[in-house]
């Protein structure tokens, strides 16, 4: 039971170049997230997909698209990408259970745009 | 969109020490986390309670939802609590709201 993946754990991107981060869960999960880091702050929601076919805007949508791919796979892909873009992303997942959302964290991947 | 403050921003605790971590909260929420991110920036999960008490191990949570307020207790401090604690607030649908973290440096 690997919980949540990542890859890349690390990447480097020129200005405008294109990339996606792929991210998987094993726990069965319904929900799944992307969230960015920025040194010194909490983390900020990106995009989130509630369940299996639904995508929705979080806090900081510009910039990045996303797909669900099926229930395990969630990806964000950065079309252009910006030096704004430099952040450490984590993906999360959780079961939307009103009893019980504990959302659990990938190791994130770090990436610097220059 | 709803606040969260984390207070203090850091804390420098000599091993052995007991401390305890605030997070407030602006509004109404469904639930509420604590998470540790280690120096690797790995996202530890240490309690999930939209209220009341919880202990584990060393460490435990107690949330007061009616006055938008949890606690986090460290006990008996090791070096290897050192990391940012974090707050994070359930929203709307499913959604989580971080506070900025508090930064825990443990000495031996």
């Amino acid at each position: 039971n690997a919980g949540v993946t990542q890859t890349p754990k690390f990447q480097v991107l020129k200005t405008g170049q294109s990339m996606t981060l792929q991210c998987a869960q094993d726990m069965n999960h319904n929900s799944m997230y992307w969230y960015r880091q920025d040194p010194g702050m909490g983390l900020r929601l990106i995009y989130y997909s509630a369940s299996e076919g639904t995508t929705d805007k979080g806090e900081v949508p510009n910039g990045y698209n996303v797909s669900r791919l099926n229930k395990r796979e969630f990806s964000l892909r950065l079309e252009s990408a910006a030096p704004s873009q430099t952040s450490v992303y984590f993906c999360a997942s959780s079961g939307r259970d009103r009893l019980n959302n504990e959302q659990f964290f990938g190791p994130g991947t770090r990436l610097t745009v220059l | 969109g709803i606040q969260v403050e984390q207070s203090p921003p850091d804390l420098i605790l000599q091993e052995g020490a007991n401390s305890t971590l605030r997070c407030n909260f602006s509004d109404s929420v469904n639930n509420l986390q604590w998470f540790h991110q280690n120096p690797w920036g790995q996202l530890i999960n240490l309690f999930y309670i939209p209220s009341g008490t919880k202990q584990n191990g060393r460490l435990s949570a107690t949330t007061v939802a009616t006055e938008r307020y949890s606690l986090l207790y460290i006990s008996s401090s090791q070096t290897t609590d050192s990391g940012v604690y974090f707050c994070a607030v359930e929203y709307g649908d499913y959604k989580l709201s971080f506070g900025a973290g508090t930064t825990v440096t443990v000495r031996a």
